[in-house]
């Protein structure tokens, strides 16, 4: 079966520290893994994706994902943090050999910036 | 998010009225999608249209019926909701429903039922 985990609900940091966002996924396959954010009372915004190559993903407004094939994860990253960052993001993963249309959603992880 | 477009943003009706939510696409693409936010549970995808034939209807209840005129807009009629379908429902699109390609999602209808 095909699935996505975000282990934390909320992840606190201050402001100009790196974060992570932890996401691991379990699928049959090879996996096509996407990272959105979502600001209140918005849609969600597309950050980035791994489909396949450089393990090392670059996406928006400075963020970075890494694919490890062992650990099955993509964690989100970020060097130094920022207040505006502060949203709702999501992992989410599509394996080959599935429906086209299973796209699978993580619950979400509060990422929470202080000034 | 002037890509995806939804009306209306606010909505609320009680049990027995019938009401539509509309998308609309401004991207090009040929897949549109409706998906389902509710607090507290991960995103759920609903129904998936492709190239205006619905290609996925998720286990959702007769009571929300989705409709795709063209490539560029997309419905989702309600009739008859119940209290839990309160929700944040979002409609997204892509260039196909090829496993790859990048969904973009609308800002979503924030849907009360009474």
């Amino acid at each position: 079966a095909q699935s996505v985990a975000q282990p934390e609900d909320q992840v606190n940091v201050a402001e100009g520290n790196p974060l992570t966002v932890k996401c691991t996924y379990s699928v049959s396959g090879n996996p096509y893994l996407f990272w959105y954010v979502q600001y209140p009372n918005r849609g969600l915004q597309f950050l980035l994706k791994y489909i396949t190559g450089d393990n090392l993903v670059k996406g928006s407004y400075g963020f970075e994902a890494e694919f490890n094939k062992s650990q099955t994860s993509f964690h989100l990253k970020k060097p130094s943090a920022l207040v505006s960052d502060s949203a709702l993001y999501f992992c989410a993963v599509r394996a080959l050999y599935s429906s086209a249309s299973k796209i699978i959603f993580g619950s979400g992880t509060r990422l929470s910036i202080r000034p | 998010e002037t890509g995806v477009t939804q009306t209306p943003r606010h909505l609320v009706m009680g049990m027995t009225n019938k009401k539509s939510l509309k998308c609309e696409q401004h991207l090009g693409h040929n897949a549109m999608y409706w998906y389902k936010q509710s607090a507290k549970k991960p995103l759920e995808l609903m129904f998936v249209y492709s190239l205006e034939e619905r290609v996925e209807n998720n286990s959702v209840p007769s009571r929300f019926s989705p409709e795709c005129p063209n490539s560029s807009h997309l419905f989702l009629h309600l009739h008859t909701l119940q209290p839990e379908d309160s929700a944040l429902y979002l409609c997204a699109s892509s260039q196909s429903d090829s496993y790859t390609d990048t969904q973009y999602f609308g800002p979503g209808t924030r849907l009360t039922v009474l």
